[in-house]
This record gives structure tokens, C-alpha cells and sequence, in this order.
């Protein structure tokens, strides 16, 4: 019974292209997030959303463009792929915002 | 400077000894620290949640932090291979929005 769960596990592409990857949460929290993490293992947050509503908007290129259609829902759209955005791409939920959260298995993306 | 500071190692360790895992921080806003085990291609897990200055224990594990020096420490004992992963320290203050994580640290546990 995942909490966190996250499509496709693996995604990979060429540059220019769009994807999206998609999240749910069955844990009945309010604030969900996407992480990148690097090579370096570094975890960097990039959105957040509390009740749908985003609340985290870090310094990311506007081509990634999340969307949560209901507080159980968190996906993320990226446009024009760079060979960059080669990551690991986490999501989490936590009860509210500041909350411990609990990470979804991650979605590998590959642009070649 | 990082707000953050951990060791990314690697640490490698014999099985059964006691491993020492930390992170410096500074931010006194700091309030709630947390420990995530993330095991090779996969997400991050909760592992101990403390709160305020002192040890908490759980099983194998203890959580230690100081506030006065700014440093939190994880303690493994009887350190066994399946304890071998990446250690992430996390911190937030009260109210904030966002975890602030170090970058890891790798720990290998040879039988």
C-alpha cells in the first residue's frame, strides 16, 4: 500500500522534448513537493504546493511547470528538455507545510 | 558558506562497529532535525525526528543534537551491511516552509 507513488520510475528522452511525470499520495496530507537531486546526491527543492496552492517556487527555469489538480495529486511538466535536467526527480507530502515528509521511490530522467 | 554542512564521505566501516554521522548547521532558527536513510535507487526514508537538545534513542539508532554548538550527530551501533546507504540530515525552523537537507553521507558497512 504506497503512500507516495510516483510514474513512470524510469523516463528516457531526447533533448527538446516534453514530459510529465505524475504523483499521488494516499496519506491524506495537505502540502506536497518535487525535488531534483543531482549526481552528487544533492536534494533541492523546486516546488510546493499546501491545499493546492503553491506556496515554494524556487529559483527553477520556466519550462518546469508543476500542476495539482487536488491535494492528493502533485505532477510536473517539463518543456524543451535539456540535457541538465538529467536527475532524479523526488516527490514528497507532508501533513502540512514544515512537516515531516515522506518521499515518493523517484522518477530517473535521462535526456539525451 | 551552506547552511548546512555534512560529510559526503564515502565511510566505510567493519560490521558491528559504532558509526558517527553529522551535520553542522547555522541557522539557530533550527528547530526540528530529522535523519533519512536512502538506499541505493530509491527515495528517502524517515528515519529519527528529534526536536530539542539532547539524545533520542530508537533501536540501534540514537539521534543526538546540540544546539548551543550547532551540530547534530546520528550514532549507529552494531552497524550491520543493510545499513549501508546514504544518510541525509534535514532541519526546518518553526513556521518555515521548506526542509533544508545536507548533501549526504555515504556509508558502507563491509561484512
Amino acid at each position: 500500500d504506497t503512500a507516495v507513488s510516483q510514474t513512470p520510475k524510469y523516463l528516457v528522452t531526447q533533448m527538446g522534448n516534453d514530459k510529465s511525470i505524475k504523483c499521488e499520495q494516499n496519506l491524506g496530507h495537505d502540502t506536497m513537493y518535487w525535488y531534483k537531486q543531482d549526481s552528487k546526491k544533492f536534494l533541492k527543492i523546486m516546488f510546493s504546493y499546501n491545499n493546492k496552492e503553491l506556496i515554494i517556487n524556487e529559483t527553477v527555469p520556466n519550462r518546469f511547470s508543476p500542476k495539482s489538480p487536488d491535494k492528493a495529486h502533485l505532477n510536473l511538466h517539463i518543456n524543451s528538455l535539456e540535457l541538465g535536467d538529467s536527475a532524479v526527480y523526488f516527490c514528497a507530502s507532508s501533513q502540512d507545510a514544515g512537516d515531516t515528509q515522506y518521499f515518493g521511490p523517484g522518477t530517473r530522467l535521462t535526456v539525451l | 558558506q551552506k547552511e548546512v554542512e555534512q560529510d559526503p564521505g564515502p565511510l566505510s566501516v567493519p560490521e558491528g562497529a559504532i558509526v558517527s554521522l553529522n551535520c553542522t548547521y547555522s541557522n539557530s532558527a533550527f528547530q526540528y532535525f530529522m535523519w533519512y536513510r536512502q538506499y541505493s535507487r530509491k527515495g528517502p526514508e524517515l528515519l529519527m525526528y528529534t526536536y530539542s537538545s539532547g539524545n533520542k534513542e530508537d533501536g540501534r539508532f540514537t539521534a543526538q543534537v546540540d544546539k548551543s554548538s550547532k551540530y547534530i550527530s546520528l550514532f549507529i551501533r552494531d552497524s550491520q551491511p543493510s545499513d549501508s546507504a546514504t544518510y541525509l540530515c534535514a532541519m526546518i525552523g518553526k513556521g518555515f516552509q521548506k526542509l533544508v537537507f545536507g548533501t549526504g553521507t555515504r556509508l558502507l558497512v563491509s561484512p
